[in-house]
């Protein structure tokens, strides 16, 4: 049981580069969440998703696109990079209602040149 | 400004000591919860505390919540040197605001040896 997962961990990107950040979870978990982590800033909500086929906007959606295609899976999309996105990545599940324990993964450091 | 601030946002402290951390929220909860960030890792989930209760112990850790205060408080006992990471309290969307999972900005803990 690996939990949450994510790839890559590392990623360096020039601006206006394209780039997938993916998150799969092995808990059967209906919701899946997308972060950013930035100094001084906690965690902010980008996007997330209620079960598999559906997508919905965060607190800070643009600039991002997202895809649920199968249950444990949940795809982060930045089509067209840009420095103000270097920050680091981390995606999480819970089970069944948006109040329970969220699970997270380790995370993927995106530096955008 | 974000729904959960932690309070303060550093605290260095010997082993043994005691920990105390704040959060305070501004709009309704039905739970507030804390979470552990070693460095370089992901959240991890230490505690959960519905809003019908006023305090809530799991080992070393006691949480305390003032609904009428908008404010919680987490408490580590007997500190150790493994319980240094950064600290966060979250606190979940409500029914008709799901977009806003807010995370604070985080208490960073040093347990010095």
């Amino acid at each position: 049981n690996a939990g949450v997962t994510q790839t890559p961990k590392f990623r360096v990107l020039k601006t206006g580069q394209s780039m997938t950040l993916l998150c799969a979870q092995d808990m059967n978990h209906e919701y899946m969440y997308w972060y950013r982590q930035d100094p001084g800033m906690g965690l902010r909500l980008i996007h997330y998703s209620v079960g598999e086929g559906t997508t919905a906007k965060g607190e800070v959606p643009d600039g991002y696109n997202v895809s649920r295609l199968k249950k444990q899976n949940f795809l982060l999309g930045l089509e067209s990079a840009a420095p103000s996105q270097t920050s680091v990545y981390f995606c999480a599940s819970t089970y069944g209602r948006t109040t329970d324990t969220q699970y997270f993964g380790p995370g993927t450091r995106l530096t955008v040149l | 400004s974000q729904q959960g601030e932690e309070d303060p946002q550093a605290l260095s402290i010997q082993e043994g000591e005691n920990a105390t951390m704040n959060c305070s929220y501004k709009t309704s909860i039905n739970n507030l919860q804390w979470y552990r960030q070693n460095s370089g890792r992901g959240l991890v989930h230490l505690i959960l505390i519905r809003s019908n209760e006023r305090e809530k112990h799991s080992g070393r850790l006691r949480v305390t919540l003032d609904t009428s205060k908008k404010s919680s408080s987490l408490l580590i006992t007997a500190s150790r040197a493994a319980d240094t990471a950064s600290y966060f309290c979250a606190t979940p969307p409500g029914r008709y605001n799901f977009n806003k999972f807010y995370f604070g900005s985080g208490t960073k803990l040093n347990v010095k040896p």
